[in-house]
């Protein structure tokens, strides 16, 4: 079974600009979460999508949306970069049964805001 | 708003000897999930608690969910340098949202 993909791996961005991320699950998996990582902040959680829809949000600004697309694949998108968005990026896709989950985070995109 | 503390931050230990990391919510929780990462690493998933009181094991790991649902712990007996890294906790409170914890960091000597 193939892992978590992200893409971009890496990406440079100027203050103001906006940005896209893409992450594809796990097949059959139908849970996506996004996840913000900075040395300061720490792991802080963005959002979780299941089945096209927004089940929960962190308290993250509104410049910071996603979405999810029928095949589970999900983007996220940050409209008028900041410095201090510059951060690691990670998704997990999940799958839940009967009192027992699977998560796997994907290897993340480092974002650098200039 | 909900809070979650892990100490300690660190921890060095000598390979051989028992580790263990505490995760306090200022908020009940409904479930709590522990993750690992490695230097350089993503994230992985270890466990989720939900039981008031619940204990899991996982091999050499320990895992326990405090009977309030505010506290856990993860116990690693006998470390190995492959145990290196750091360990969140991440916890989520009725109606809340899901939160880490800072981490512990874990050196293991040989």
């Amino acid at each position: 079974k193939a892992g978590v993909t992200q893409t971009p791996r890496y990406l440079i961005k100027t203050r103001g600009q906006q940005v896209t991320l893409s992450c594809s699950p796990i097949s059959g998996h139908r849970s996506v979460s996004w996840y913000q990582q900075t040395p300061g902040q720490g792991l802080q959680f963005l959002f979780e999508y299941f089945s096209e829809t927004q089940r929960n949000k962190g308290n993250f600004p509104g410049r910071f949306s996603g979405r999810q697309f029928s095949n589970s694949r999900s983007e996220m998108n940050v409209s008028t970069l900041e410095l201090g968005d510059s951060a690691l990026y990670l998704c997990a896709s999940s799958w839940t049964t009967s009192g027992s989950i699977e998560q796997y985070f994907g290897p993340g995109t480092r974002l650098t805001v200039t | 708003g909900q809070q979650v503390m892990q100490i300690p931050q660190y921890q060095h230990v000598q390979e051989g000897e028992d580790f263990t990391t505490y995760c306090n919510s200022s908020t009940t929780l409904s479930n709590i999930q522990w993750y690992k990462q490695r230097p350089g690493g993503h994230p992985v998933f270890l466990i989720q608690l939900v039981k008031s009181g619940e204990v899991k094991k996982q091999k050499r790991l320990t895992f326990q969910f405090g009977e309030a649902k505010k506290n856990s712990s993860l116990h690693i007996t006998a470390t190995q340098t492959t145990d290196v890294g750091t360990y969140f906790c991440a916890g989520i409170g009725h109606g809340q949202n899901f939160v880490f914890g800072p981490g512990t960091r874990l050196s293991v000597l040989p």
